[in-house]
């Protein structure tokens, strides 16, 4: 069965530049969430879109953004970028909108991104 | 988001079963019981959810309390594969708080050979 797509799978960055990590959401899912888990943490929610309008938004720093495209897939863009921001990037999608609580969500294989 | 609380670690033999149980005495009447594991290196993934009644699927068993403070996973015969950190999370069905995952500390199972 198709699975998330994440790409890419490594990334390494000198601060204050700039990353764009993409995610590819299971075919006919409409809702993509964005999790960030650093070395040693447990996974925090960053933002979620459902039918390319955010639909929530937790402890994601100003200097990120997101959006999603009319094909469903999701780019987290993050600028200035910070020792601190070096963490693991799981995108995790699911068939149906925020206000299916039930729904089951369905995580990629995560991007590492390692800011020197 | 109501709390919930699981042991740090615990650890079982392979081919035997695994009981990891889960604290929620904050739990709402409108609070469903989900269940994900992070295998190493990997993304989270769904193991299991539940309302009020016991839930049986291929990969595990959901037991919950009557009073719904407290919950069971229950794996009948873990393999090595099963080595995870598991985590007990509430989701909230009143469609006000989103559907976000919030991860607590999860138990880390280790399963010995």
């Amino acid at each position: 069965a198709a699975g998330v797509i994440q790409s890419p799978r490594h990334l390494i960055k000198e601060k204050r530049e700039t990353a764009t990590l993409k995610c590819y959401p299971i075919p006919r899912h409409d809702t993509v969430y964005w999790y960030q888990q650093g070395p040693g943490q447990d996974p925090q929610f960053l933002i979620s879109f459902y039918e390319k309008m955010q639909s929530d938004k937790g402890s994601i720093p100003d200097r990120f953004s997101a959006q999603q495209f009319s094909d469903y897939h999701s780019e987290l863009n993050m600028s200035s970028l910070e020792l601190g921001d070096s963490a693991l990037y799981f995108c995790a999608s699911s068939p149906r909108s925020g206000g299916g609580i039930r729904e089951t969500q369905y995580f990629g294989p995560g991007t590492r991104l390692l800011v020197l | 988001d109501a709390k919930t609380t699981q042991p740090n670690s615990m650890e079982s033999n392979e081919e035997e079963p695994v009981h990891l149980p889960c604290n929620h005495s904050t739990i709402s009447g409108t609070d469903y019981i989900h269940w994900y594991r992070q295998l190493p290196s990997q993304g989270p993934e769904y193991v299991i959810h539940g309302l009020t009644s016991n839930v049986n699927n291929r990969m595990a068993s959901l037991a919950i309390a009557e009073d719904r403070k407290s919950s069971t996973l229950i794996l009948h015969r873990a393999t090595l594969r099963d080595a995870a950190v598991y985590y007990c999370i509430l989701r909230d069905t009143s469609g006000t708080s989103g559907s976000r995952l919030t991860f607590g500390e999860g138990t880390q199972l280790t399963v010995n050979p």
